[in-house]
């Protein structure tokens, strides 16, 4: 079975630029949640779609957004790239929508330069 | 929203001896706790869990305890092999209407030393 997989690996981007990073969950995973994990910290809530739907948003500004196809994949979106959103970007599918047995991309790692 | 606080920060241990890492969170609604392993450059993975029902679970080397009361769970490695050493992370979801949004420690690096 496929696990959870992002892109791209690595992006390197300009302050003020736009990105989009890709996510796909595991086959029969219906939830998808993104996480910032900055250097030597642990990963920060960011988004979670559930059946498509946003189902909540952590404490991060409007420049980041996403969405979720019908196929479960999902997109997150940041604009007007800052230095400190330099980061880890890590996906995580579930089954049913809950914190319980997240399974985790191997992530995107952002620069912004 | 939840706060999880993990300590030590950084643990150093002879191989064959056991390591302890401890976290403490603030939402008494909070139901499940995980602990992730993550390695130098790769994904974090999930090692052991618990739910708020049981005290104490154990798979192999790795055990985790919690105390609903003082609101804090603890892994618990023994036996152990360089191959542990990594980041571990603990953490909590944001209360029961929240129980996707999993708040993470700030992580305890291993090192195991031969």
């Amino acid at each position: 079975d496929a696990g959870v997989t992002q892109s791209p690996t690595h992006l390197i981007k300009t302050r003020g630029q736009q990105v989009t990073l890709r996510c796909s969950p595991i086959s029969g995973h219906k939830s998808v949640s993104w996480y910032q994990q900055v250097l030597g910290q642990g990963p920060q809530f960011i988004f979670q779609y559930y059946e498509k739907e946003e189902r909540g948003r952590g404490n991060f500004p409007d420049r980041f957004s996403a969405r979720q196809f019908p196929n479960y994949s999902s997109e997150l979106n940041v604009n007007a790239l800052l230095l400190g959103d330099s980061a880890l970007y890590l996906c995580a599918s579930s089954w049913e929508g809950k914190g319980y047995g997240y399974t985790f991309g191997s992530g995107t790692r952002l620069t912004v330069v | 929203g939840e706060n999880v606080e993990q300590h030590p920060s950084t643990l150093s241990v002879q191989e064959g001896d056991s390591a302890v890492i401890k976290c403490t969170y603030s939402d008494s609604a909070s139901n499940y706790f995980p602990w992730y392993k993550q390695e130098l450059g790769k994904r974090p993975q999930l090692i052991i869990d618990i739910r708020s029902n049981v005290g104490e679970k154990k798979d192999q080397r790795i055990a985790v305890t919690l105390n609903k009361t003082a609101k804090h769970f603890s892994l618990h490695i023994t036996e152990t092999q360089p191959e542990d050493s990594a980041v571990y992370f603990c953490a909590a979801p944001r209360g029961r209407s929240n129980d996707y949004k999993l708040s993470f420690g700030a992580g305890t690096t291993v090192t195991v030393r031969a």
